[in-house]
């Protein structure tokens, strides 16, 4: 089964700190993705990346960037964090076929933010 | 216009009944449709998967996708209370790609 990690649950953080999170897939799946998660908006995607040291932008990238320096890893990064970037944030990782075989995105468990 | 729509509930049902879960949506190119289960405080759990149109069954649960009225489904038979959680359906046009989810529907299964 597709593993894939996120380093906190929780975390609570000041206005204004740089925060990093994690998230570590191990099956070698080259696209990896950071959504946040908010009542009543659903999912909405932060970043993405299809390669190591490669990235895209999301609908929501404004007041954050990603690492990815190696496959299996790829971190979310709060500049300075703001109030409004409290939320559930979630990584998922997905592994490129053509029609049937494509493999769909696994999530991890999620990290909820607060920023106080 | 939302490219997809999706009833967010909540939908409260007995044990043992059927249920269905509906989502439109307006881009004729998604081709890869999902169904997501999502446990409170954890993350989405993938549950089905359909390429392009037609039915998918895993015991008690069927996908259907109709492209040709933009519509996708998921059916639950004998609904156990274990079944009770928020339900996302997610779709994209070429594989890989992000997804574009619904807000999800909550279910809860009295026994």
């Amino acid at each position: 089964d597709v593993k894939v990690t996120q380093s906190s649950r929780y975390l609570v953080k000041r206005t204004g700190e740089k925060v990093f999170l994690e998230c570590v897939q191990d099956m070698d799946h080259e696209n990896m993705f950071w959504y946040r998660q908010d009542p009543g908006l659903g999912l909405r995607l932060i970043y993405f990346s299809y390669d190591v040291k490669m990235k895209e932008k999301g609908d929501i990238p404004e007041g954050y960037s990603v690492s990815r320096e190696k496959k299996e890893r790829f971190s979310l990064i709060l500049e300075s964090a703001s109030t409004n970037q409290t939320s559930m944030y979630l990584c998922a990782s997905s592994q490129i076929r053509d029609g049937d075989s494509n493999q769909p995105q696994h999530f991890g468990d999620g990290t909820r933010l607060s920023i106080l | 216009q939302k490219e997809v729509e999706q009833d967010p509930g909540p939908l409260s049902v007995p044990e043992g009944a059927i249920v269905s879960l509906n989502c439109t949506y307006s881009n004729s190119a998604f081709q890869y449709f999902m169904w997501y289960r999502q446990y409170s405080r954890k993350g989405p759990e993938l549950l089905m998967y359909t390429y392009s149109s037609g039915n998918k069954e895993d015991g008690r649960f069927t996908a259907q996708v109709d492209k040709s009225s933009k519509y996708i489904s998921l059916f639950i038979r004998d609904s156990q209370p274990s079944d009770s959680a928020t339900y996302l359906c997610a779709m994209s046009a070429k594989a890989g790609t992000a997804l574009i989810f619904g807000k999800g529907t909550t279910l809860s299964v009295s026994s």
